[in-house]
């Protein structure tokens, strides 16, 4: 079975610090994927970032960079030099090669970034 | 294009009445899903459907039906509405042809059952 762990509830900082927003995951799949979205206040939700299961490679965009480590099934999403329009719930999800690459989300993190 | 539209934006039921939640695609995707979304619990999966005439449960099923008769709509019934479906309801779709590619979501559906 899958599963997506969002071990952090809630966060707050003030901004310009940095932040890391925790994901673990658990699947038995050889072939998978893991997204982070965003859902700002409005409700909207907002693809963030995809990586598949053959490529660790962190990546960084702008402000916010991820770490993927297999060897511990994390996929951690790091604000760096937060802002007030950082403040949202952020989900980590799950996809996998088996149930026709159904999508897992995590229960999410909100971030309150005060100015 | 339109992307993924929802219908109603906001619903208010009794309890027992019976509803469909529309979830619309101009994208050509195969794949469609429905979450619900609860304070504390994240999206949980519903149902989804790897194509028409194809679908299949996810983590929350119960109390809800889906069919898929062509590539464009997944509706989301509710047979006999409970209080315990007062959620946001969420349809997404996706390529499934290349499956790390992102869901598309749609705006949401706000559904309280008094």
């Amino acid at each position: 079975a899958q599963k997506v762990t969002q071990a952090q509830t809630e966060i707050s900082v003030v901004e310009k610090e940095d932040v890391t927003l925790d994901c673990v995951y658990e699947t038995r799949d050889t072939t998978y994927y893991l997204f982070w979205y965003k859902q700002p206040p409005s409700g909207e939700l907002v693809f963030l970032i995809r990586r598949n299961s053959f490529d660790e490679q962190n990546e960084i965009s702008g402000r916010y960079s991820w770490n993927f480590q297999k060897s511990t099934s994390s996929f951690n999403f790091t604000i760096t030099a937060s802002q007030v329009v950082d403040s949202a719930v952020y989900f980590c999800a799950l996809s996998g090669d088996t149930g026709g690459f159904k999508t897992i989300f995590g229960a999410g993190t909100r971030l309150f970034v005060k100015a | 294009n339109a992307g993924v539209t929802q219908t109603p934006k906001f619903q208010v039921l009794k309890t027992g009445q019976s509803m469909t939640l529309q979830c619309a695609q101009d994208m050509n995707h195969e794949y469609m899903s429905w979450y619900r979304q609860d304070p504390g619990m994240g999206l949980r999966l519903i149902h989804y459907s790897v194509g028409a005439g194809i679908t299949d449960q996810g983590e929350v099923p119960n109390g809800y039906n889906v069919s898929r008769s062509t590539t464009e709509d997944f509706p989301l019934r509710l047979l006999s509405a409970a209080p315990s479906q007062t959620s946001v309801y969420f349809c997404a779709s996706s390529f499934r042809g290349a499956p790390n590619q992102p869901q598309h979501f749609g705006d949401g559906t706000r559904l309280s059952i008094l």
